[in-house]
């Protein structure tokens, strides 16, 4: 069965610091892995999208890392803003060639506050 | 563009009647997403369309949920008819290509009591 683990589940941290969210999965076939940040009450927004080929992707202060091989990703946030304070989504794509079929599996994301 | 446009925002209606939701796709995207998202369950896809024809409705729960794409700009989500646990957030996104960043919309909160 495809599952999305996402750890930690919440996070605390000082404005300005650096956190780092983990994702781990088991979805066959892979074809890319997502991270997604959510505001409250708002939709998600995509920050990276990464494919088996590529380690690191960085957007702005956000850079997301993935290791194929022990299907493990990782989003780096770095000096971190009140404004990151949100939840943080890792979704896994498998796409069936055959039937074009886009089948994605969620995790239960990360919720993030940040502390002034 | 102004992003994907869900409406209504919020809707609050009694068990058993009819519910629909709309969404106004990213002009030029050919794909159109539905999600749903609980606390329970989280995010979950429903169905979606690739140039106005439905590909995947798996996700659909049961046969009381309908979607249609009747041309590139406008989708509706119907349920009929609806049940408290059909409370939740429904979203709606688009993307040029499968592989592509979707865009989300902001979500309609459904509550049925």
């Amino acid at each position: 069965k495809n599952q999305v683990e996402q750890s930690p589940q919440s996070l605390i941290i000082l404005e300005g610091k650096n956190c780092t969210l983990q994702c781990n999965y088991t979805v066959s076939p892979f074809s890319n892995l997502r991270w997604y940040k959510q505001d409250t009450g708002r939709g998600p927004v995509s920050l990276t999208i990464m494919t088996f080929s590529e380690n690191t992707k960085s957007n702005g202060r956000y850079t997301a890392t993935l290791d194929a091989d022990t299907k493990q990703s990782s989003l780096h946030i770095t000096a971190s803003q009140l404004s990151d304070s949100a939840s943080y989504i890792c979704v896994v794509t498998s796409l069936h060639a055959s039937g074009g079929s886009y089948i994605p599996t969620f995790g239960r994301g990360t919720s993030l506050i940040v502390h002034p | 563009d102004a992003g994907v446009i869900q409406s209504p925002r919020h809707e609050v209606t009694e068990m058993g009647q009819e519910v629909t939701l709309r969404c106004k796709p990213i002009s030029g995207h050919d794909y159109l997403f539905w999600y749903r998202q609980t606390m329970m369950r989280g995010l979950e896809l429903l169905i979606y369309f690739n140039n106005n024809v439905p590909i995947d409705d798996s996700g659909m729960p049961e046969d009381r949920f309908s979607a249609k794409m009747p041309n590139a700009s406008f989708s509706t989500l119907k349920i009929q008819p609806s049940e408290p646990r059909d409370s939740a957030v429904y979203f709606c996104a688009s993307s040029q290509g499968l592989a592509d960043t979707q865009y989300f919309g902001p979500g309609t909160r459904l509550t049925v009591l």
